[in-house]
């Protein structure tokens, strides 16, 4: 079967870092991409691994052990527009999204 | 940055009406999906298309649904005799290989009236 796990919220201050952890099990497995999502927005594309380690993307960064099936998304100097959704998404043929972990951002 | 594009971005409906929601996906992209949002829940996927014909479907996409790629450029999604439940934010997304992330578009808010 397939299930992905990700705290439903999170709350950090601004300036601060963040890590929001994801586990999955999947059926097909390509690589864990990271979605940011506003309300009323779209999923915007964060980052990717294909492989295990880390990708550094600006102020985000991802890792992922294939082993572990797990990954982390990674922000830095956490600014309030950063305050939305995230979804670690196990790609496959297609992406399977789950709840997401809301971002609250304190000043 | 090339980006998906979705028209249009908002559609008011009448219930039992046929919809048509259009995508142009990123230019040198060969894969393509649909995914749907209602309002509150989680994106969930419906369709991926790939050399003109469906590579995958949820349980979602039933005979009310079909999708197309009339041109080199559009990827459309047909809604046929709406229901008061479809109506959700419709997303498209595309990528050049299905191992490589996908990129959505701003999404069409559907309202079934």
């Amino acid at each position: 079967g397939q299930s992905l796990e990700q705290p439903s919220e999170v709350t950090a201050v601004e300036g601060a870092i963040v890590q929001i952890n994801c586990t999955y099990q999947t059926s097909g497995f390509y690589g864990l991409s990271w979605y940011q999502q506003h309300d009323g927005g779209a999923p915007t594309f964060l980052s990717y691994n294909a492989l295990d380690g880390l990708e550094e993307t600006g102020r985000f960064s991802s890792f992922l052990s294939r082993s572990d099936s797990y990954g982390y998304l990674l922000l830095q100097e956490l600014q309030m527009k950063d305050s939305a959704s995230y979804f670690c998404a196990p790609q496959d043929d297609k992406i399977i999204f789950g709840k997401g972990t809301r971002l609250h951002i304190l000043p | 940055e090339p980006e998906v594009t979705q028209t249009p971005s908002h559609q008011v409906t009448q219930m039992g009406q046929e919809v048509i929601l259009r995508c142009v996906p990123i230019s040198n992209h060969l894969y393509f999906y649909w995914y749907r949002q209602i309002l509150g829940q989680k994106v969930e996927f419906l369709v991926s298309f790939y050399n003109n014909e469906i590579s995958e479907k949820s349980e979602i996409f039933d005979d009310q649904f079909s999708v197309e790629r009339p041109d080199g450029s559009n990827f459309t999604l047909k809604i046929r005799s709406t229901k008061l439940e479809d109506s959700a934010m419709y997303f498209c997304a595309s990528n050049a290989d299905s191992n490589q992330p996908q990129h959505f578009g701003d999404g069409t808010r559907l309202s079934i009236l």
